[in-house]
């Protein structure tokens, strides 16, 4: 079975700031990465995702990730915290080999103080 | 071009009444795909359709809940009879015939968030 640990339920960091946000893995089978965000009141974006090109992967409004098979993680950076960073965070693995069920962390709320 | 649309944002019933959600997946998107977040808990997988069979239901809780997608295009998601349990924020996504592992990706819509009293 796959699954996904988010370290951190709740991160605060300060505007400027570099933004970490950890994601850890399990699969059984080379896995597809993804990371999501939820903004208030709206519905889930993808950031970016890892499908077995580059290990490093860069998405949208500067965010990016870099799988590490060893440590079997997927964390995500940004290097410049903005106030409209705001948002809770989702990590994902496409699950059982298959191409459309995605298993999730619990999400990481991201909270930018000025 | 539009999303995907989820009706209603927003529904409060009581506990062994019914209720029907509904999904309209982005235009010419074939797999449709109900998930379920759980107050505090990790978003999880319900279902999935391609067009209007069912691909994978394994996730679904119990047969109170049953999912249409007649016709392969807009879906809907009825619980009857609702349980406290129930309540949560149902998410719907749509993705293009390919899927994940030929690139493609999931497009959620905004939920809809159930609240069982």
């Amino acid at each position: 079975a796959q699954s996904v640990t988010q370290l951190g339920s709740h991160v605060s960091v300060s505007e400027g700031a570099l933004v970490l946000l950890r994601c850890n893995y399990s699969s059984s089978v080379p896995p597809y990465l993804f990371w999501y965000v939820q903004y208030p009141n709206q519905g889930l974006q993808l950031l970016l995702k890892y499908t077995s090109a580059a290990t490093l992967v860069k998405g949208i409004n500067d965010f990016e990730a870099e799988f590490k098979k060893s440590e079997t993680s997927f964390h995500l950076t940004k290097p410049s915290a903005h106030m409209s960073d705001a948002a809770e965070y989702f990590c994902a693995v496409s699950s059982g080999g298959s191409n459309y069920k995605l298993t999730f962390g619990k999400g990481t709320l991201l909270t930018v103080n000025p | 071009e539009a999303g995907v649309t989820q009706f209603p944002s927003h529904s409060v019933i009581e506990k062994g009444q019914t209720v029907t959600l509904r999904c309209d997946p982005i235009s010419g998107h074939d797999n449709l795909y109900w998930y379920r977040r759980v107050m505090g808990k990790e978003i999880k997988f319900l279902l999935h359709f391609v067009k209007e069979s069912k691909q994978d239901e394994s996730g679904m809780p119990n047969n109170r809940f049953l999912a249409e997608r007649t016709g392969g295009t807009y879906s809907t998601l009825k619980v009857q009879p609702a349980e406290l349990e129930d309540s949560g924020v149902y998410f719907c996504a749509s993705s293009h015939p390919k899927g994940i592992t030929h690139g493609g990706e999931l497009f959620f819509g905004e939920g809809s968030r159930l609240t069982v009293l």
